[in-house]
C-alpha cells in the first residue's frame, strides 16, 4: 500500500511561472518530509525538507508547505526555469529517520 | 571530492546467476541504504544499515542480501531467488540516526535475461 502518493505523473509549466508539485501521505506518524530532484540515469539529489513542527520552509526559489491535518505537502518553485525540468520525488519518514517512503514522482517540464 | 560511488552503471546477467552491486561512500556517513526503482514507481527500500556489521530489512528484502563489513562499503547481492531483478538500483547514505537527509549514488541499472 502506497503510503506516499504523488497523483500527478507529469506537469508542464511556462518558464517564469510558478510550478506546484503535490504530495499526499496516509501515515499520521510521519514526522519529516523531503523533496528530491532526479535527472534521468542519475541518483536523486536533496532539494528541501520540512519537519512536522513547521508548516512552511523556504530556500531560494523553492518553498515547501505542509498541511498536517490534510496530510498534504506541496513544493512551489518560483520562478520556474528550464533547468528545473526533472522528476521530483517527495519522501516521508517517522521520527527515527530509519526508513523513508517515497512517492512515485512527478515529471516537471519547464517550457522556455 | 566526497560522494557515493556505484559501479557499474549498467549490468547484464543471465537468469539464475547471483550478482553483486557495489556501493562505496567517502562521506564518513554511518548509515547506508539500498533502494530499487521500477518504471512508474517510487523508490522502495531493500535494506539499510545504521552501523557497521548491522543491517535491517526494508519493505522488499526478499531475494536480496547485504553485508556491512566496512563503514564505507555496503554491497548488495541480487540472488537468483529474486523473481523480478531487472530494475534501477540506488544506494544512499546519511550521517546516521536522527539525520534525515540522504545522499544518493548515480545508480546501477541491472538487466537480467
Amino acid at each position: 500500500d502506497q503510503q506516499v502518493k504523488q497523483n500527478s505523473p507529469s506537469l508542464s509549466v511556462q518558464e517564469g511561472r510558478i510550478s506546484i508539485l503535490n504530495c499526499d501521505y496516509t501515515n499520521s506518524m510521519f514526522d519529516y518530509f523531503l523533496w528530491y530532484k532526479k535527472y534521468p540515469a542519475e541518483g536523486p539529489t536533496f532539494l528541501i525538507s520540512i519537519s512536522s513542527i513547521k508548516d512552511k520552509n523556504e530556500d531560494g526559489r523553492f518553498t515547501v508547505f505542509l498541511n498536517k491535518s490534510a496530510k498534504h505537502l506541496s513544493l512551489h518553485i518560483v520562478p520556474s526555469q528550464p533547468g528545473d525540468s526533472a522528476v521530483y520525488f517527495c519522501a516521508a519518514s517517522g521520527s527515527t529517520g530509519n526508513q523513508f517512503y517515497f512517492g512515485t514522482g512527478t515529471s516537471l517540464t519547464v517550457i522556455p | 571530492d566526497g560522494g557515493i560511488t556505484q559501479s557499474p552503471k549498467y549490468l547484464f546477467r543471465k537468469e539464475g546467476q547471483n550478482v553483486t552491486l557495489s556501493c562505496e561512500q567517502n562521506l564518513n556517513h554511518d548509515a547506508m541504504y539500498w533502494y530499487r526503482q521500477d518504471p512508474g514507481q517510487g523508490l522502495r527500500l531493500i535494506y539499510y544499515s545504521q552501523i557497521v556489521n548491522d543491517f535491517q530489512k526494508g519493505d522488499i528484502a526478499e531475494g536480496y542480501s547485504v553485508s556491512r563489513e566496512k563503514k564505507e562499503s555496503f554491497p548488495l547481492t541480487v540472488t537468483s531467488a529474486q523473481k523480478n531483478p531487472t530494475a534501477f538500483y540506488l544506494c544512499a547514505s546519511s550521517i546516521g540516526r536522527d539525520s534525515y537527509e540522504q545522499y544518493f549514488g548515480p545508480g546501477t541499472r541491472l538487466t537480467v535475461t
